[in-house]
């Protein structure tokens, strides 16, 4: 079973302007971390938050992670046509380093 | 490109057949990971090897096995194979034995059965 739930499933959005993609988990986690997957290709890894930072960024990216609602956001800023991609948080819990991926997000990004 | 490559990228065969996924992790990392994607599963991890032995089993039928080579290539086998387990086949390596860090994924198996 899902982990991970992310809201909404599908985004589209104009080039240029920002995605919000949220993820909400059900247990306590040790770190989170969110992977891009281009359409039926491989997953890339975006980045990783621990359970006690709040935040992180890295370059146009930017997550965000609130323990005690027990879910995370991920914001891509000015989006690009190449953003367009499936987006998925991913979960490790303390004591069991199983990777577990969440629904995803579809992104469409509209020249 | 990850650095990690599995072989075949697609694979179409019959009800009942046995199949072998091929995977070559990223040089130096010590870890493969295996996992299946299909529309109504999503994204399920199988199973976990660090340096040729087995670390750790997720949702992975009695009829798939996998091992790690000494040279740290992995194999996935699929037996007895049923049309749900079409799906994309992905595995990943990381550098350690935590299952915590970032892992670099493959292209993938795109597997078929009919």
């Amino acid at each position: 079973s899902q982990q991970g739930e992310e809201d909404p499933q599908a985004l589209s959005i104009q080039e240029g302007e920002n995605a919000t993609m949220n993820c909400s988990y059900k247990t306590s986690i040790n770190n989170l971390q969110w992977y891009r997957q281009n359409s039926g290709r491989g997953l890339v890894h975006l980045i990783l938050i621990r359970s006690n930072e709040r935040e992180k960024h890295s370059g146009r990216l930017r997550v965000t992670l609130d323990t005690s609602k027990k879910s995370s956001s991920l914001l891509i800023t000015a989006s690009r046509a190449a953003d367009t991609a499936s987006y998925f948080c991913a979960t490790t819990l303390f004591g069991n380093e199983k990777l577990t991926f969440g629904t995803g997000t579809r992104l469409t990004i509209i020249p | 490109d990850s650095g990690v490559t599995q072989t075949p990228k697609h694979l179409i065969t019959a009800t009942g057949q046995r199949v072998t996924l091929r995977c070559s992790p990223r040089s130096g990392d010590l870890s493969v990971y295996w996992y299946q994607q299909s529309l109504d599963q999503g994204l399920q991890f199988l199973i976990q090897y660090y340096n040729g032995e087995e670390r750790a089993k997720g949702n992975i039928l009695e009829r798939f096995s996998a091992q790690q080579f000494p040279d740290l290539h992995s194999e996935l086998n699929l037996s007895s194979l049923e049309l749900g387990d079409s799906a994309l086949y992905f595995c990943a390596s990381s550098v350690g034995s935590s299952g915590h860090n970032e892992q670099f994924f493959g292209p993938g198996t795109r597997l078929t059965v009919l």
